[in-house]
């Protein structure tokens, strides 16, 4: 079956701009996390949802960052007044509970930003 | 794509030997732990996990070992292939089993190279 599908692959932007990344999670997973990777790092945790809830958004670096979920299926990540620090790969995943046996995070291939 | 971890640590093997990936994590708390292998342009890929109340796992030629003593995981690898050859990536979650979810803390990734 498909797995967890990223649009677009790449993304160039200029300082300042408004950009949108999306995420179609598999079917059928309620929960759904983003992730920020910059180069030579580990992914770094953003957000999570649990439904078309936002659980947990302490991994925001700031409110230029928001991300909905507004069927509890695909979700987008919205970033304002795009800096060139936010250039990173934007990784999305998501999982069939989210919490309790280990349940398995499935990764998209990300999103590579470029703040120009 | 660009590749991911140009600046992490490398480890180079011979095709056939064993390789041992080391990840020192941060949370005393934390309760289960992931290996993720991540190739370039890719995103992170679920090798094997561990619960915080053991402390070896095997898998099909992966080994996890976890010594909560000193915060340490480790992945052994058997008999590496070339098509082993990727970033590896530990992750912890602080609360998986007492009431949290499935957040991940991701250490900093080792670069494993597999030469022929």
């Amino acid at each position: 079956g498909a797995g967890v599908s990223q649009t677009p692959s790449n993304k160039v932007t200029e300082k300042g701009k408004y950009v949108e990344l999306r995420c179609d999670p598999i079917s059928g997973h309620t929960a759904l996390y983003w992730y920020r990777q910059s180069l030579g790092q580990g992914p770094e945790f953003l957000i999570y949802f649990q439904g078309t809830g936002a659980a947990d958004d302490s991994g925001l670096p700031n409110d230029r960052f928001f991300a909905v979920r507004p069927e509890g299926s695909v979700s987008t990540l919205k970033i304002q007044r795009t800096e060139r620090g936010d250039s990173a790969v934007y990784l999305c995943a998501s999982s069939l509970f989210a919490s309790g046996a280990g349940d398995e995070q499935f990764f998209g291939p990300g999103t590579r930003l470029t703040v120009l | 794509g660009e590749s991911v971890g140009l600046h992490l640590p490398t480890l180079s093997v011979q095709e056939g030997d064993n390789s041992i990936i080391n990840c020192a994590y941060s949370n005393s708390a934390s309760d289960y732990f992931i290996w993720y292998k991540q190739e370039s342009g890719k995103g992170p890929q679920f090798i094997i996990d561990i619960r915080s109340n053991m402390d070896k796992r095997q898998g099909q030629r992966v080994t996890v070992l976890l010594n909560k003593t000193v915060k340490h995981l480790s992945l052994q690898i058997a008999a590496t292939q070339p098509g082993d050859s990727a970033v590896y990536f530990c992750a912890e979650n602080p609360r998986m089993f007492s009431g949290g979810y499935n957040k991940l803390i991701f250490g900093a990734g080792t670069r494993l190279a597999v030469h022929p």
